[in-house]
């Protein structure tokens, strides 16, 4: 089937620690995205990479870091230096040009 | 800049018809969309709309766009209990380089008592 992976689906991290979130799609699309969710509030962007090789910081994407080596991957490393990192992070993709995208089932962050 | 509105909370008893209204500030966005989050779950599109279009009817969704007061709202008829949800409302351009830029409204929890 295709579509989108993220992994873990919960993960714990030790306050001072980098962590990193996978995704994964198999869709062929080359745009992928990371958004950040809290509790009673929308979905804001992290990083998004529209090719290969290239990625652009969204509206919160402090302390926080990307890579897309790979069209099908775009891990997303949450540094130490996010002083509040406890949240949902989902991860979607879509093809350029089209507006409708495709989401992950989702990784919630814990800081312990 | 970009900013969507939705209320917070809806309650409805089953059978009933839900409303979510959402309000968008970006009068160039091309596509309005909804999403349905399931406790714990990723973003599932429900529907869009085209902006040029007033309304789109989708089996029991019904999505109104009033375009000059910037007013979304999706309508379900028939509310079941597996409709509970979060709904988030969206609006859509394009980032230079074809990317989607989706700004999502806070989301409405809808709550659907028996």
């Amino acid at each position: 089937d295709g579509g989108i992976t993220q992994s873990p689906k919960y993960l714990f991290r030790k306050e001072g620690q980098n962590v990193t979130l996978s995704c994964e799609q198999n869709l062929n699309h080359d745009a992928m995205y990371w958004y950040r969710q809290d509790p009673g509030q929308g979905l804001r962007l992290i990083y998004y990479s529209q090719i290969v090789n290239d990625f652009q910081k969204g509206d919160i994407a402090e302390g926080y870091s990307v890579s897309r080596e790979k069209k099908e991957s775009f891990p997303l490393t949450v540094t130490s230096a996010q002083k509040n990192p406890t949240a949902f992070y989902l991860c979607a993709s879509s093809r350029l040009g089209n507006t409708e995208a495709f989401f992950g089932q989702g990784t919630r962050l814990t800081v312990v | 800049g970009e900013d969507v509105e939705q209320s917070l909370f809806l309650s409805v008893r089953e059978g009933d018809s839900s409303v979510i209204n959402c309000t968008y500030t970006d009068s160039s966005s091309t596509y309005l969309y909804w999403y349905k989050q399931e406790p714990g779950a990723g973003l599932q599109l429900l529907t869009y709309i085209f902006s040029n279009m007033d309304m789109k009817q989708d089996q029991r969704l019904t999505v109104l766009l009033n375009k000059k007061d910037k007013h979304l709202s999706l309508r379900i008829a028939d509310t079941q209990t597996g409709d509970s949800a979060i709904y988030f409302c969206a609006e859509s351009a394009f980032f230079t380089g074809g990317g989607n830029k989706l700004t999502f409204g806070t989301g409405t929890q809808l709550k659907v008592e028996l």
